[in-house]
């Protein structure tokens, strides 16, 4: 069972609103992402952190906002939803950088604006 | 261009059937490849991992192969399962290290019947 816990599970928002995806994990894990995954498509990095105080933008580019200020809570925040940002957010953590340990994901957001 | 291919893009087999599913990649240098299974509505959770000198590597009713020469890795799921029904994604990475990152495959969906 996953011990990645991302909420809320679905959210149904406004163009114009701010809102903040959570994410925490219970491992102990230095390495946290944000994933940004559409139907039938790859996952997209678009957010990672090394550790506290550390945050770097991914491989795909996002108007999303990351913070890293304890070890176990990695939230992600869209200043002003609009209906390109309708996606689903996967957050992960690993032990070691991604490729040297497994991804641990949590189950997801699914974001809709409208 | 670094990229990773799976094939089928879905698939449906009857409860109790074999099956196989294909991932060709690009990706170079090559530092491992895992794949993943994410039931619907979940992160995923990885399965397997396979280094360069590895063939083949067996969890339970899944066997993954991996042809370094050719760049190609299947996974093979023996008596399907209902619970094996979601996708599949293969994950190649290109160093293990702090400067390496995964390259996603589009996943194979998997459907069993009863």
């Amino acid at each position: 069972e996953a011990d990645i816990y991302q909420t809320p599970r679905y959210l149904v928002i406004g163009t114009g609103k701010k809102i903040t995806l959570e994410c925490s994990q219970t491992m102990g894990h230095d390495k946290m992402y944000w994933y940004q995954q559409d139907p039938g498509m790859e996952l997209h990095l678009i957010h990672y952190s090394y550790g506290v105080n550390s945050t770097e933008k991914g491989d795909l580019s996002s108007e999303s906002t990351v913070s890293r200020i304890r070890t176990e809570h990695f939230p992600l925040t869209l200043e002003s939803a609009r209906p390109s940002h309708t996606s689903q957010y996967l957050c992960a953590s690993s032990e070691k950088w991604q490729g040297g340990s497994p991804l641990h994901f949590g189950n997801g957001t699914r974001l809709t604006v409208t | 261009k670094n990229q990773v291919e799976q094939s089928p893009q879905s698939l449906i087999i009857l409860e109790g059937k074999n099956c196989t599913l294909q991932c060709n990649y690009t990706v170079s240098p090559f530092s491992n490849l895992r794949w993943y299974k994410q039931d619907t509505g979940r992160g995923p959770v990885s399965l397997t991992i396979m280094t360069f000198s590895e063939n083949t590597k067996s969890n339970g009713r899944y066997t993954a192969t991996l042809d370094a020469d050719t760049k190609q890795s299947s996974l093979h799921i023996t008596a399907s399962q209902l619970s094996d029904s979601a996708s599949y994604i293969c994950v190649v990475s290109d160093r293990g290290s702090t400067l390496g990152r995964l390259y996603f495959g589009r996943g194979t969906q998997l459907t069993v019947w009863p």
